[in-house]
């Protein structure tokens, strides 16, 4: 099937660790994103990727870092510097282009808490 | 920068009514609009995407519209079914990068 998967589902971050969220697509797309939900409120974009060994920051990337050293995966980890990590994560990954209709396409999502 | 706002936060329906979602943004230099429904706990699905160029998009019960003048957007949901109860989202789109802004939802539930 295509699609985007993300794992883990479920992650805990202990006090002053790293972790990586990851996110693999197999629609072909070049570009993908990640965001940030927070209760009850819309979606914050992180950091966003047009093409393999480029990305930029979103609106809100401080204490997050990402690569994209293949196509099909974008994952983005989430820092010590990162004082309230503990949100819904989200990514995405659309077509791009002067025809493309740049509908995005979303993951299931990543919930993190912090221990 | 764009700004996307929706009211209500929350609505609830009995079953068969129509529903309208409201979204408002503040910038008319908009590429495209989309709107989404999101399940509690799950990501999110595409539900309609009008380019800048179109005035409404149309899929079986959905009907979305966009008036960049009014910087407003409204989806239409025609005899609502409980099976409609989630949160939509409507995001506005920029051209570069593809970046979308998201508006904090609207929570609907709709009793049978």
């Amino acid at each position: 099937d295509g699609g985007i998967t993300q794992s883990p589902k479920y992650l805990f971050r202990k006090e002053g660790q790293n972790v990586t969220l990851s996110c693999e697509q197999n629609l072909n797309h070049d570009a993908m994103y990640w965001y940030r939900q927070d209760p009850g409120q819309g979606l914050r974009l992180i950091y966003y990727s047009q093409i393999v060994n480029d990305f930029q920051k979103g609106d809100i990337a401080e204490g997050y870092s990402v690569s994209r050293e293949k196509k099909e995966s974008f994952p983005l980890t989430v820092t010590s510097a990162q004082k309230n990590p503990t949100a819904f994560y989200l990514c995405a990954s659309s077509t791009k282009g002067a025809r493309a209709k740049n509908i995005q396409y979303f993951g299931a999502g990543t919930r993190l808490s912090v221990l | 920068k764009q700004e996307v706002t929706q009211i209500p936060a929350a609505l609830s329906v009995p079953e068969g009514e129509n529903l309208v979602l409201n979204c408002s943004f503040t910038d008319s230099a908009i590429y495209n609009l989309q709107w989404f429904r999101q399940d509690p706990g799950k990501g999110l699905t595409s539900l309609l995407l009008i380019q800048s160029s179109q005035r409404e998009q149309t899929s079986g019960r959905l009907n979305a519209s966009l008036d960049k003048s009014s910087g407003r957007s409204t989806l239409y949901i025609a005899a609502s079914q409980p099976g409609d109860s989630a949160t939509y989202l409507c995001a506005g789109g920029k051209a570069a990068g593809n970046k979308l802004t998201f508006g904090g939802g609207t929570r609907v539930l709709v009793k049978p």
